[in-house]
């Protein structure tokens, strides 16, 4: 009954390696965010998706690229994984586009960890 | 450019202890504003939210916050914590098309 899930919990991987995260949403909403959270906590969003559309994109090295293949699910993939990659990456979801009054659902976060 | 500022890095209170978190925003436009309280080694969760009407607004588990326009804050308030209210408090403002948030603040509680 997850509303926000996203796999794998935990990702251990090599400086080089290429890793994908997966998020779906089973909330019926139109957007879907990624956000990392770094080793002080600090929350950045990086992409937003609104009905699988590009909304935001932040400024996040083009190693990361997210791909929409419908409006409930949200990948990220990783190419050339760097040490500074490091840090836990939520997903989020909210009803309306563009968040504006609608509230975030983060799903458990994916804890990432580059050796 | 839209920023939130939350003042206190880290706070530790006893229990049954006030607690007021402070929190200030940078924002031209209508602001819509959020505390999301993250529990160790968890998600975050959404603990309360101002759209507009009473700035005094209520939340889950006692917390309350007042949005406070003239002074561009929004402050997080609790009257008495307990110890099961050791998390990250991370306060955040709606900015155009995206949610932005605060640094956080750890508060430890003892017991």
């Amino acid at each position: 009954d997850t509303a926000v899930s996203q796999t794998p919990k935990y990702l251990v991987t090599q400086m080089g390696n290429d890793k994908s995260i997966k998020c779906e949403q089973n909330l019926g909403h139109d957007t879907m965010y990624w956000y990392k959270q770094d080793s002080k906590k600090f929350l950045k969003i990086m992409f937003s998706y609104n009905n699988k559309e590009l909304i935001i994109n932040e400024t996040v090295p083009n190693r990361f690229s997210p791909k929409s293949p419908d409006k409930a699910h949200l990948n990220l993939h990783i190419n050339s994984l760097e040490l500074g990659d490091s840090a836990v990456y939520f997903c989020a979801s909210s009803q309306v586009g563009g968040a504006g009054n609608s509230p975030l659902h983060f799903g458990n976060g994916t804890r990432l960890t580059v050796t | 450019a839209q920023s939130v500022s939350q003042h206190n890095h880290h706070v530790i209170l006893s229990e049954a202890a006030s607690l007021e978190l402070g929190c200030n925003y940078s924002y031209g436009g209508t602001v819509n504003l959020f505390w999301y309280v993250q529990y160790p080694g968890q998600h975050l969760q959404l603990l309360l939210k101002y759209f507009s009407g009473d700035p005094l607004v209520k939340g889950i588990k006692g917390f309350e916050a007042e949005f406070i326009k003239s002074k561009f804050s929004f402050n997080l308030r609790k009257p008495s914590v307990q110890w099961s209210d050791t998390a990250e408090y991370f306060c955040a403002v709606n900015a155009g098309d995206k949610i932005i948030f605060g640094k956080g603040t750890r508060l430890h509680i003892l017991p």
